[in-house]
């Protein structure tokens, strides 16, 4: 089936070592986000590509970056994890008209980040 | 900052209760409204997607109204089952808003037997 892919599932880093959360996708879709979910809180977007565009959320720390090599693929690197990443995230893809944000967003199941 | 409230923040009914949750939001400037269902270990999965102010939608036992006079939608289930256990989410998009979905903290629903 096609789907959204998050690998790994589970990820644990120490405090400051870099880290790479994947996504991919079959959908073929061209837009891709990034989610970070803290405990007990509401999704909250990081980033999200649009084609080849990179469009960061104004509050998404320096910390986080991402990288998207193809129309599958696309990545989050944490520089220098704090213990204040800990957090699920989560990838989702649409397939969208630039502005057009009405249409159903597609997710993977979420890589969950420990840092010790 | 959008503010968005869900409630409950969680729900235990027992098997064939219907049931019913809240997603409040601003109502100035607004675009459309998602719903999500998340089953704990699995993917966020679509619901719904409303975006007239009347709208009702439904998908087998589930269903959703949509007030954007008065900011709000209602979620309901009709007869809940076990598998219905899982967070839901909305998430309105408000013009101006940058366009993005902004998520709401769920409901989380158990349905217990």
């Amino acid at each position: 089936d096609a789907m959204v892919i998050q690998n790994p599932r589970y990820q644990v880093t120490q405090f400051g070592k870099p880290v790479t959360l994947s996504c991919s996708q079959t959908l073929n879709h061209n837009v891709m986000y990034w989610y970070q979910q803290k405990s007990s809180q509401a999704p909250k977007l990081l980033f999200h590509y649009y084609d080849k565009d990179f469009n960061n959320e104004a509050d998404t720390p320096d910390n986080f970056q991402s990288r998207r090599p193809n129309t599958s693929f696309c990545f989050l690197d944490i520089r220098s994890p704090g213990l204040g990443d800990a957090a699920m995230y989560l990838c989702a893809t649409s397939s969208l008209g630039r502005g057009r944000f009405a249409d159903t967003q597609y997710f993977g199941p979420g890589t969950r980040l420990t840092v010790l | 900052i959008l503010n968005v409230e869900q409630s409950p923040q969680s729900l235990h009914v027992q098997e064939g209760d219907s049931t019913n949750f809240t997603c409040s939001f601003p109502s100035s400037n607004f675009y459309a409204l998602h719903w999500y269902r998340w089953e704990t270990a699995k993917s966020p999965e679509a619901l719904f997607v409303m975006t007239l102010n009347g709208d009702e939608k439904k998908k087998g036992r589930i269903s959703a109204t949509l007030n954007t006079k008065e900011g709000y939608s209602y979620l309901y289930i009709k007869g809940s089952q076990p598998e219905d256990s899982a967070t839901y989410l909305c998430a309105p998009i408000l013009t101006g808003g940058g366009n993005k979905l902004t998520f709401g903290t769920g409901t989380q629903l158990k349905v217990e037997l």
